[in-house]
């Protein structure tokens, strides 16, 4: 148990629609990361926040926002959903609180995403 | 484009015997490289890094292996045991970038 938590796990809706995927880091992290593996790909980087503040962005559709809130814990919106959107998401946590991108990340069990 | 390539998606070993999973990638200024571990229905688990100053980096039964000159990586798993079974990600970054690039993985399965 890497002490990030996800909810959902599993979530199925229909193409259009909007989700809302939540995350809380492990007690004391201050960064949260998402990611989304798509069948057969890597793990694909989307956002990091530390402390409430986004701190870089990677491969993340415009349709797609996130936010980290005062008690750390961090939600992916994901809007105007598409077949292509089904994925696993994770999120990440790290340690040290200055947000370097060499701190070890801790892993959720991840939601998986089914659009109809 | 995929920057961080595992050509392999899966490798069956016996027990007791080596596991070596590879790794390429593309990125000259990449400079620090991790492997995680992934059990079905869990997120992957940090295993292991190796930063560019080095060529090889142990920990317990898991080395990981840098050729900076051919952008490759490798870990080795010695011996290999049934619990190792699992998906290996590699991952690498740069100092100057602001994300993990990802391989798709590769599925070991260690016979017992």
């Amino acid at each position: 148990d890497s002490g990030v938590t996800q909810t959902p796990k599993h979530l199925i809706t229909a193409t259009g629609q909007r989700v809302t995927l939540r995350c809380s880091p492990r007690s004391g992290d201050l960064s949260v990361y998402w990611y989304q593996q798509s069948l057969d790909q890597g793990l694909q980087f989307l956002i990091q926040y530390y402390n409430g503040e986004e701190r870089a962005k990677g491969n993340i559709l415009e349709r797609f926002s996130a936010q980290q809130f005062p008690d750390l814990h961090s939600e992916l919106n994901l809007s105007s959903l598409e077949l292509g959107d089904s994925a696993l998401y994770f999120c990440a946590s790290s340690s040290r609180g200055s947000g370097a991108l060499q701190e070890t990340q801790y892993f959720g069990p991840g939601t998986r995403l089914l659009v109809l | 484009d995929q920057q961080v390539k595992q050509n392999s998606p899966s490798l069956s070993v016996q027990e007791g015997r080596i596991s070596i999973l590879n790794c390429d990638y593309t990125n000259s200024m990449f400079d620090y490289f991790l492997w995680y571990k992934k059990y079905p229905a869990e997120g992957p688990t940090f295993l292991i890094s190796i930063s560019s100053i080095k060529d090889k980096n142990e920990d317990g039964r898991f080395t990981v292996f840098l050729n900076k000159s051919a952008k490759h990586l490798s870990l080795h798993i010695v011996p290999s045991q049934p619990g190792d079974s699992a998906v290996y990600f590699c991952a690498a970054s740069a100092e100057t970038g602001n994300q993990f690039y990802f391989g798709t993985g590769t599925s070991l399965t260690v016979i017992p």
